[in-house]
């Protein structure tokens, strides 16, 4: 089975500042996706970014990137010059062959001015 | 550009009444799923479908039917609603991984708030 844990319900980070979200899975797969989704209070789920496990290199999407060790089957992201706009819950997903997704619990996030 | 779109938006249902969470899409995907999602539980998948005329069971299927009689609609049926039904379902859909170079990703509906007096 797969899961996905995100062990910080909670974080904050001033405006500007840079924030690391963490987040481990446990699966037997070799080929599978890595995503984070961001849900602001308006509840629609929006893609963040994504990682192919057979890729080396860490992905990146303007301020946000992630440090992705697969050995370690760790997947943490990082948030450069926080904006109050990134107030959100943020969750960690795990994708396998057949499209098969595994969410973590969510980090919500404060952003504070 | 519509994507994907659940409906009723809100609904609040007495204990044993039935209801449907519709869900449509436009966007030609063959998977559609159901999520359903609590405080400090994140998303749990309900059911999902792989294309029209297949659908299997997620991680917490009891309580819930879905069809797919098409590949737009994905409809997510609650038999006898319960108080443990209470949440806030999404419906979720994309392209099978791999296909045009597509990674899978989900896309989401807007959700829909059920509570089940």
């Amino acid at each position: 089975a797969q899961t996905v844990t995100q062990s910080q319900p909670e974080m904050s980070v001033q405006e500007a500042e840079t924030v690391t979200l963490s987040c481990t899975y446990d699966t037997s797969e070799s080929n599978y996706y890595l995503f984070w989704y961001k849900q602001p209070p308006s509840r629609q789920m929006i893609l963040v970014i994504r990682q192919e496990a057979y890729k080396q290199q860490n992905a990146t999407e303007n301020r946000f990137s992630v440090n992705f060790q697969k050995a370690a089957k760790s997947f943490s992201l990082k948030i450069s010059d926080s904006q109050l706009g990134d107030t959100a819950m943020y969750f960690c997903a795990f994708m396998k062959s057949g499209n098969q997704f595994y969410f973590g619990t969510g980090t919500s996030l404060t952003v504070i001015p | 550009n519509a994507g994907v779109t659940q409906t009723p938006k809100f609904q609040v249902l007495k204990t044993g009444q039935s209801m449907t969470l519709q869900c449509a899409q436009d966007m030609n995907h063959e998977y559609m799923s159901w999520y359903r999602q609590d405080p400090g539980m994140g998303l749990r998948l309900i059911h999902y479908s792989v294309g029209a005329g297949i659908t299997d069971q997620g991680e917490v299927p009891n309580g819930y039917n879905v069809s797919r009689s098409t590949t737009e609609d994905f409809p997510l049926r609650l038999l006898s609603a319960a108080p443990s039904q209470t949440s806030v379902y999404f419906c979720a859909s994309s392209y099978p991984l791999g296909q045009g170079g597509n990674t899978g990703e989900l896309f989401f509906g807007e959700g829909s708030r059920l509570t089940v007096l």
